[in-house]
């Protein structure tokens, strides 16, 4: 079984500009996740799909941040304007239902560095 | 209050030894509990789950639920170089999955 596949894998960029990660979940997962990692902390979620909905973005900066799941398989995040303090791993999760004991399957992320 | 609190360490043993790694948490919506191993560069993958309290086992591994108590532990036994890694709690209540800060982790051969 194909895990989660994300790219690109590093990303350095410029404050200001723009950036967009990529997701490709395992097949037949319902549920997809975006977390931020930053460096010497716990994933933090920054926004949950059930299929091509979002279940949950409270914690995603929506003056900057923008993901979408628009046939509800795989997903872009994008950043624009990106700043200093966005400077983390974004990791992508999928998992089958996204409740109860629901496993979620991580990708190997992409570190972005902001400059 | 952070809802999930874990000591970050880092936390040295030797190859061999006993290892707990612990979190608390003041969430009592909470019902189920996880522990995710994450390497270097690498993204989290689970280790164990449960979501009641008492003691859960898995070959080398043990996790142990306090609900009365919001206190969860991982004990390796046995362990090995190849545990050292990154240890991190994870706690959902009815979607939303909290994690911990994680646990360094290095087994000195």
């Amino acid at each position: 079984e194909a895990g989660v596949a994300q790219s690109p894998r590093y990303k350095i960029i410029e404050k200001r500009q723009s950036v967009a990660f990529w997701c490709n979940p395992i097949s037949g997962h319902a549920t997809l996740y975006w977390y931020q990692q930053i460096l010497g902390q716990g994933p933090k979620l920054l926004i949950q799909f059930q299929n091509n909905g979002v279940v949950d973005d409270s914690q995603l900066p929506k003056d900057r941040f923008s993901a979408e799941r628009l046939k509800g398989v795989d997903s872009t995040l994008k950043i624009q304007p990106a700043k200093l303090e966005d400077s983390a791993v974004y990791l992508c999760a999928s998992s089958l239902s996204g409740q109860g004991t629901d496993t979620q399957y991580f990708g190997p992320g992409t570190r972005l560095t902001v400059l | 209050q952070k809802e999930v609190e874990q000591d970050p360490g880092p936390l040295s043993v030797p190859e061999g030894a006993i290892v707990s790694l612990n979190c608390t948490y003041s969430n009592s919506a909470f019902q189920y509990f996880m522990w995710y191993r994450q390497y270097s560069r690498k993204g989290p993958e689970l280790l164990m789950y449960t979501y009641s309290s008492g003691n859960k086992e898995d070959g080398r591994f043990t996790a142990q639920v306090d609900k009365s108590s919001k206190y969860i532990s991982l004990f390796i036994r046995d362990s090995q170089p190849s545990d050292s890694a990154t240890y991190l709690c994870a706690m959902r209540g009815y979607q939303k999955v909290t994690f911990g800060i994680g646990t360094k982790l290095q087994v000195i051969p």
